[in-house]
């Protein structure tokens, strides 16, 4: 079936560093989204992206939805402790609006302080 | 604004037994999709509905099944259970226009013995 490849699995940064992480895909998405998990809850929305080319920001998060259609990548600038948790890109392959993504296999960020 | 709740948030079954489980979506939210998330497989898409029908479908045996109540409110239920069935079941809903916009709960833990 479809994959997202997710890189890198892990990171173990010092505060204050910038991170990137990103996903590929060999099917073409009509939407990515980049989700973040912390310990005992559910994944929780960061950034939408509905348009090749497109780059979006959320306070120190960026993320960019691949020309190709085909991957997108995620930058956190100037992380803090309160960034670690498991980061996940998801894609949405349906040309029509809903609730069924694919997700990536998550990339874990440790922040040291 | 009161995010998804799902119930039971922990529970142990024998194989063969089965399983139920509700999620509330958030008020408004018409669209609720269910993961399941396991630490070899991530996160897979079991199904989503709205208005009270089958959307979309994963690729999980006939064993999996949900419903949607005329509320929006969802259950899910797993027949015959087996030992590979142990995850953490997540619901999530969405706004009609923005199904792949996703808000997690909690999730439900399921261990099967």
């Amino acid at each position: 079936g479809q994959q997202l490849n997710q890189s890198p699995q892990s990171m173990f940064i010092q505060e204050g560093e910038d991170v990137s992480m990103n996903c590929t895909s060999s099917s073409i998405f009509n939407t990515w989204l980049w989700y973040k998990q912390e310990p005992g809850e559910g994944p929780v929305l960061l950034i939408a992206l509905y348009k090749a080319g497109e780059l979006t920001s959320n306070g120190r998060l960026t993320a960019q939805f691949g020309i190709t259609r085909k991957d997108s990548f995620l930058n956190i600038s100037a992380s803090i402790p309160s960034d670690v948790g498991i980061y996940f890109c998801a894609g949405q392959t349906e040309t029509s609006n809903t609730g069924k993504l694919i997700f990536g296999q998550g990339t874990t960020l440790q922040v040291k302080p | 604004k009161a995010g998804v709740t799902q119930t039971p948030r922990y529970l142990i079954k024998t194989r063969g037994q089965q399983v139920t489980l509700s999620c509330s979506p958030i008020s408004g939210h018409r669209s609720v999709s269910w993961y399941q998330q396991t630490p070899g497989q991530g996160l897979q898409f079991l199904f989503e509905y709205f208005s009270e029908t089958q959307r979309n479908k994963g690729n999980f045996p006939g064993r999996f099944s949900g419903r949607q109540f005329s509320n929006s409110r969802s259950e899910m239920n797993v027949s015959t259970l087996e030992l590979g069935d142990s995850a953490l079941y997540l619901c999530a809903s969405s706004l009609a226009g923005l199904a792949g916009e996703l808000f997690f709960g909690e999730g439900s833990r399921l261990t099967v013995l």
